[in-house]
């Protein structure tokens, strides 16, 4: 599977835009880009995922690089329940693809 | 809709017992994933079934553990004997999976479980 790399942590202020990068030189043609946060004792979830384009949803935004080898997500306004431990993971689109979780980003968000 | 069930949500036992982590999937989903995590190791995949078949099951440590998935609602993961070392947390994830679709992982709130 292709990698991911990720910074292991990142502080940012509460109402302040975040933007987690995420570099992924490997990656192949047929590889989604998705993130996941988990919470504080929950399971992971679900935020966004996109291919080429940069893609909006009511989470975040993610902002894919031309080449595709980096990507970023955006949190336009970050709040105190936005600190979580971000994951950005490759997924190639058959049906039976599945998650390979690295260590993430942990992000926390001040006051 | 109730999300991903998993059952117990805390489970302590001694070493050498057996146990079973029970999880009910988002009715309607085909795909369910048993996962485990742990500080040093991260979250782990162990086993996924698709259609009730298991499909990979390359993550499974070891023959102590095994999962069954009897029908489209229910399915288990046994550890038989438990080891100290599998103190860990295991998530049950569905999903509804298709090719080129989004394939969202939908999570449970985990079984945490201390082996003594």
């Amino acid at each position: 599977d292709a990698k991911t790399t990720q910074p292991n942590s990142m502080e940012s202020n509460e109402e302040e835009p975040v933007h987690l990068p995420c570099n992924h030189s490997t990656i192949s043609g047929t590889d989604y880009i998705h993130w996941y946060r988990q919470l504080p004792s929950q399971g992971p979830e679900y935020v966004i995922h996109g291919l080429t384009s940069n893609v909006n949803n009511r989470m975040a935004s993610l902002a894919i690089a031309e080449d595709r080898k980096s990507s970023t997500l955006i949190l336009h306004r970050a709040t105190l329940r936005d600190a979580a431990v971000y994951y950005c993971i490759l997924r190639y689109t058959g049906a039976n693809s599945k998650l390979t979780f690295g260590k993430g980003i942990t992000l926390s968000v001040r006051p | 809709d109730a999300g991903v069930i998993q059952s117990p949500r805390h489970e302590v036992t001694e070493m050498g017992q057996e146990v079973t982590l029970r999880c009910k999937p988002i009715s309607g989903h085909n795909s369910l994933f048993w996962y485990r995590q742990t500080m040093m190791r991260g979250l782990e995949l162990l086993i996924y079934f698709n259609n009730n078949v298991p499909i990979d099951d390359s993550g499974m440590p070891e023959d102590r553990f095994s999962a069954k998935m009897p029908n489209a609602s229910f399915s288990t993961l046994k550890i038989q004997p438990s080891e100290p070392r599998d103190s860990a947390v295991y998530f049950c994830a569905s999903s509804l999976s298709s090719s080129g679709g989004v394939n969202e992982q939908f999570f449970g709130p985990g079984t945490r479980l201390t082996v003594l």
